[in-house]
């Protein structure tokens, strides 16, 4: 156990659909990043935040959102999902960047 | 702009042999470089950050900056080592905020 606990392990949804991944940093880490894993496009960085704002910003879709709440937990949104958004999306948290970045087990998201 | 390159999409090797994963990157600031496996699609585990200089499962790296290499190298290959390997480099963009880029990966396949 890593320490970062992600849920749910596995989503299936439909097309258009909307949905919500959770992570808890590993305690004490302010810092949680999403990350998106798909066969063609390797591990993209989606964002990150530190204690609840917002600060670095990849390649998010606009239909995808997030936010990280006063008890540091975060969750990314998903709306109006296709069928390329199927992936692995991983969170990770950190306390100082020098220390590397913990990740969680991952929601695999298949959209059909 | 930053980027990490390892040029190695599959590297496959015998037991006992010796093993080197390319990993280059391109970042005008001060690097902070690391290493992350994966087994079989599952959590990212950290295997090394180039700061602390340690040796784990047998695995080294050594951060050039000459060369702007980080590459992975461990004597003796055992079969529990076959795994997708990520070389990621921090992205620092003053205090808090951050982020870890990653390069494509490569699969290690150890043959018996």
């Amino acid at each position: 156990d890593s320490g970062v606990t992600q849920t749910p392990k596995h989503l299936i949804t439909a097309t258009g659909q909307r949905v919500t991944l959770r992570c808890s940093p590993r305690s004490g880490d302010l810092s949680v990043y999403w990350y998106q894993q798909s066969l063609d496009q390797g591990l993209q960085f989606l964002i990150q935040y530190y204690n609840g704002e917002e600060r670095a910003k990849g390649n998010i879709l606009e239909r995808f959102s997030a936010q990280q709440f006063p008890d540091l937990h975060s969750e990314l949104n998903l709306s109006s999902l296709e069928l390329g958004d199927s992936a692995l999306y991983f969170c990770a948290s950190s306390a100082y960047r020098g220390y590397g970045y913990t990740f969680g087990s991952g929601t695999r998201l298949t959209v059909v | 702009a930053q980027r990490v390159t390892q040029p190695e999409k599959l590297l496959s090797v015998f037991k006992g042999a010796p093993v080197e994963l390319k990993c280059n990157y391109s970042y005008s600031g001060s690097p902070e470089l690391f290493w992350y496996v994966q087994y079989s699609r599952q959590r990212l585990q950290l295997l090394l950050r180039h700061i602390s200089r340690e040796s784990i499962k047998g695995f080294t790296a050594d951060l050039n900056k000459g060369e702007t290499s980080f590459h992975l190298k461990k004597p003796f290959a055992q079969e529990e080592d076959s795994a997708m390997y990520y070389c990621a480099l921090s992205v620092n963009y003053g205090g808090a905020t951050n982020k870890l880029i990653f390069g494509t990966g490569t699969l290690l396949a150890v043959q018996p």
